[in-house]
């Protein structure tokens, strides 16, 4: 089985841009968080979906950034506008209840 | 809400030397997970624990969980070069979903 892919692996952008990250879960796993990554405040949770649906939404940053899960198997989280402070590794992971995560290899986001 | 503090933040050793990080909990777990990181990658999944007073090995890899479930430790013996990375405990508690990740530790092993 594959793992969980994300794209972009890399993402420079200036500021104000739209940035959209995605995730592809693995084939039967039926949740999915993402989370982001900085040296200051390490691994942050920002939203997770169960079956489709947005279950926790409070780590989300603010209105800035919003999550979709369209079908079971995919996901993106849109930033729109970035900002400087927004830099960071995004790594989305698919979850089968009540086991360990399973992490992509992550998206670094540069923004200018 | 649950916060999970590991200790210490960074560690390095001569290889060949034992290393030990910690995470204690502000709450009671449900369970742990330990995760590890190497540099430029995402975190993999090691172990879980469940039960109180639980002892888990993976070779050299050493897991323990508290007897109250608020505290955990990973005892990595005789470091190899292959063991640098950081190290992250997460602690599952309340909903079924949701683990909270330490700051983690970050290894290096000088050969």
């Amino acid at each position: 089985d594959a793992g969980v892919i994300q794209s972009p692996r890399h993402e420079v952008t200036e500021m104000g841009q739209e940035v959209t990250l995605r995730c592809k879960l693995i084939s039967g796993h039926n949740s999915l968080f993402w989370y982001r990554q900085t040296m200051m405040r390490g691994l942050e949770l920002l939203i997770y979906f169960n079956n489709n649906v947005p279950i926790d939404d409070s780590g989300m940053p603010e209105d800035r950034f919003s999550a979709k899960m369209p079908n079971a198997s995919f996901s993106t989280l849109k930033i729109q506008p970035s900002e400087p402070r927004d830099s960071a590794v995004y790594f989305c992971a698919s979850y089968p209840p009540i086991r360990e995560l399973f992490f992509g290899e992550g998206s670094r986001l540069t923004v200018l | 809400g649950q916060q999970v503090m590991q200790i210490p933040q960074y560690q390095h050793v001569q290889e060949g030397e034992d290393f030990t990080t910690y995470c204690n909990s502000s709450t009671t777990l449900s369970n742990i997970q330990w995760y590890k990181q190497r540099p430029g990658g995402h975190p993999v999944f090691l172990i879980q624990l469940v039960k109180s007073g639980e002892v888990k090995k993976q070779k050299r890899l050493t897991f323990q969980f508290g007897e109250a479930k608020k505290n955990s430790s990973l005892h990595i013996t005789a470091t190899q070069t292959t063991d640098v990375g950081t190290y992250f405990c997460a602690g599952g508690g309340g909903s079924n979903y949701k683990l909270t990740f330490g700051k983690g530790t970050l290894l290096t092993v000088n050969p």
